[in-house]
Formats: C-alpha cells, structure tokens, sequence
C-alpha cells in the first residue's frame, strides 16, 4: 500500500529553524511537492523536487532522497505567519496521483 | 489572473440527500482535481479531469461523481450522504499538460459540508 508520514504538530520559536520530516513508502515515485495551508485557508503550492538533493528558495529549503524514501522542509529564520500545516505529497507516474501525508501543523512562539 | 473558485462555501445537508458542488479553474487551466480534507486524514484524491475526461480515479464509492465542462468548469456530486462525508471538499486546476496532477495544483478556498 501506499504510506505517506509525517509528525502530527511541532513547535518552534520565532527566529529559529525547523526541519519537517516526510517519510514515504509508495509504488511509483515521480516527484515529491511540499504544500503550505494556513487554517481556514487553501493549500498553497511552496515546492517540488524529483531529484536527490537539496533546493532552496528563500527561507525555504527542500530536501529529498530517493533511495531512503525520505524528505524534509527546512525553514529559516521563522516568523510568526509561518504557523501553518504543511502538507508533503508525492506524485506517482505508476497511476498518475499524488498521494498526501496528513500534514504536519507548526506552532510558532514569540 | 482570477482563483479557483468553489460554490458553495458551506453546505448543510442531511443523511440520504445528495449535494453538487462546482468549481471553475483558472482561466487556461484544463485539469481539475477534486480532494476530500478531513482532521488527522490529510487530502484524499477523489478524481481528475482534463478536457472533460475523468483521467484518473482515486479509492471513494461511486456515491462519488464529478464531471467536466467544455470551459473547464466541474461539478462533483455526492448522492446518498452518509455522516461520514462531512468534510472540507476542494478543488484544484492545472494547465494539466501532462499525463497526471504533476504540474503545481492551484487550490480553491473549498466547500465546507456537513451532513447531519
């Protein structure tokens, strides 16, 4: 079967540094996209890797190792509009769809 | 560039009734996925469309039905409402241009129901 996981909640402090795990085990890897949702709000897309490695974008870093089924998504320099859910998926070519992880809520203290 | 937009907002209904909610793409996307949220279980993939084909189907009864419009525009149908489906339904576009939901999904605010 296809299993997506991800830590329920974290904690950070405004300022400092996170790393949110994504774990997958899944038939058919395609990419690996990494979505941010405020509450009340729609999923916005923040970013996708298909190769090993790390990307970054701003604030934002996006880590992913296909041999380990493993990513995560670092974030820097934490303000308090980061407190969100964030949500990894992976995409499959074996049946075209993306599968989603529950999601990870962060919780930023001053 | 006008959203994805989603009617209904908020939709109230009762066991055994059936309920459409509609979704318009982006202008020049022509896929549109449907995803079911619910607390703890994250989204679930209900169905792709693209170009008014169901291109890909994902694991819900066929209670579960949607289709496309020549504009893009989709309609997903739920008959037979259980309590069970009480959840935040959205909706995301894409140019779609390739084979699956591979391009960055575009979501719309979604349709909260509630069956009681």
């Amino acid at each position: 079967g296809q299993n997506i996981d991800q830590p329920t909640e974290m904690t950070a402090t405004e300022g400092a540094i996170v790393q949110i795990n994504c774990t997958y085990q899944t038939s058919g890897f395609n990419g690996l996209f990494w979505y941010q949702q405020h509450a009340g709000e729609a999923p916005t897309f923040l970013s996708y890797n298909v190769l090993d490695g790390l990307e970054e974008k701003g604030r934002f870093s996006s880590f992913l190792s296909r041999s380990k089924g493993y990513s995560y998504l670092l974030l820097k320099e934490l303000q308090m509009k980061d407190s969100a859910s964030y949500l990894c998926a992976v995409y499959m070519d074996s049946n075209y769809q993306l599968i989603w992880g529950a999601g990870t809520k962060l919780i930023i203290k001053p | 560039k006008a959203g994805v937009t989603q009617t209904p907002r908020y939709l109230i209904k009762t066991r055994g009734q059936q309920v459409t909610l509609s979704c318009s793409p982006i202008s020049g996307h022509r896929s549109v996925s449907w995803y079911q949220q619910t607390p703890g279980q994250g989204l679930q993939f209900l169905f792709e469309y693209f170009s008014e084909t169901q291109r890909n189907k994902g694991n819900f009864p066929g209670r579960f039905s949607g289709r496309q419009f020549s504009n893009s525009r989709s309609e997903m149908n739920v008959s037979t409402l259980e309590l069970g489906d009480s959840a935040l339904y959205l909706c995301a576009s894409s140019p779609g241009l390739a084979g699956g939901p591979v391009d960055e999904q575009y979501f719309g605010p979604g349709t909260r129901l509630t069956v009681t």
